[in-house]
């Protein structure tokens, strides 16, 4: 079974700041890693994934998250935000292992990322 | 390219109706998920579709239940609405080892 853990529920930081979203995960197996972004009233849309590889991983907007496999983390990052990533983050993970159709997304609670200007 | 389409956009039911959501995947992709968001919450993985099985379930009841069609399209079915069924349902798509896509959901209310 896996699990994630995101430990802050909400971030708030002054526009053009640095910011960190903190994601710890466990596993039994090995797992791919993502990060999505939910604006209010939509859908998800995939920030960035680490499948295997460099174990820092940069992705839309800016973002990039680094995989550290001792601490079971991936936290994602940005060194200037603006008003516009207002919203919600869920780091989620998946089993390497693919079986046709049997890949599925654990979650976390999300953290609510608010710019102040 | 639509990208995955969710009907309708909200619901609004009561106790003990029965719901059903419909999902298009985007365009190339064969594999149907579906989650449960509720208000505050990460999704929570129902089950997923593939070749029109069911290939994968998570922890919700037999109440939930779904359906792929030949086109990779799907539906999800919910019987005897609870109050606690009212949440966001995300529709997600996908290509073998390809990231998910996901769809903007559809908001369902029980009253």
């Amino acid at each position: 079974a896996q699990s994630v853990t995101q430990l802050d529920s909400q971030v708030p930081v002054f526009e053009e700041a640095p910011v960190e979203l903190r994601c710890n995960y466990s596993s039994s197996v090995s797992v791919y890693l993502f990060w999505y972004v939910q604006y209010p009233n939509q859908g998800l849309q995939l920030l960035l994934k680490y499948l295997s590889g460099s174990t820092l991983v940069k992705g839309i907007n800016g973002f990039e998250a680094e995989f550290n496999k001792s601490q079971t983390s991936f936290h994602l990052r940005k060194p200037s935000v603006h008003i516009s990533d207002t919203a919600e983050y869920f780091c989620a993970v998946s089993d390497q292992r693919w079986e046709p159709g049997a890949q599925k997304l654990v979650f976390g609670q999300g953290t609510r990322l608010t710019i102040n200007p | 390219d639509a990208g995955v389409t969710q009907s309708p956009t909200h619901l609004i039911k009561t106790r003990g109706q029965q719901v059903t959501l419909r999902c298009s995947p985007k365009s190339g992709h064969d594999t149907v998920s579906w989650y449960q968001q509720a208000l505050g919450q990460g999704p929570q993985f129902i089950f997923q579709y593939y070749e029109e099985e069911e290939r994968q379930r998570g922890n919700f009841p037999d109440r939930f239940s779904g359906h792929q069609f030949p086109n990779y399209s799907s539906e999800l079915n919910v019987n005897a609405l609870l109050l606690g069924d009212s949440a966001l349902y995300l529709c997600a798509s996908s290509l073998e080892r390809t990231p998910q896509f996901f769809g903007p959901g559809t908001r369902l209310t029980v009253l």
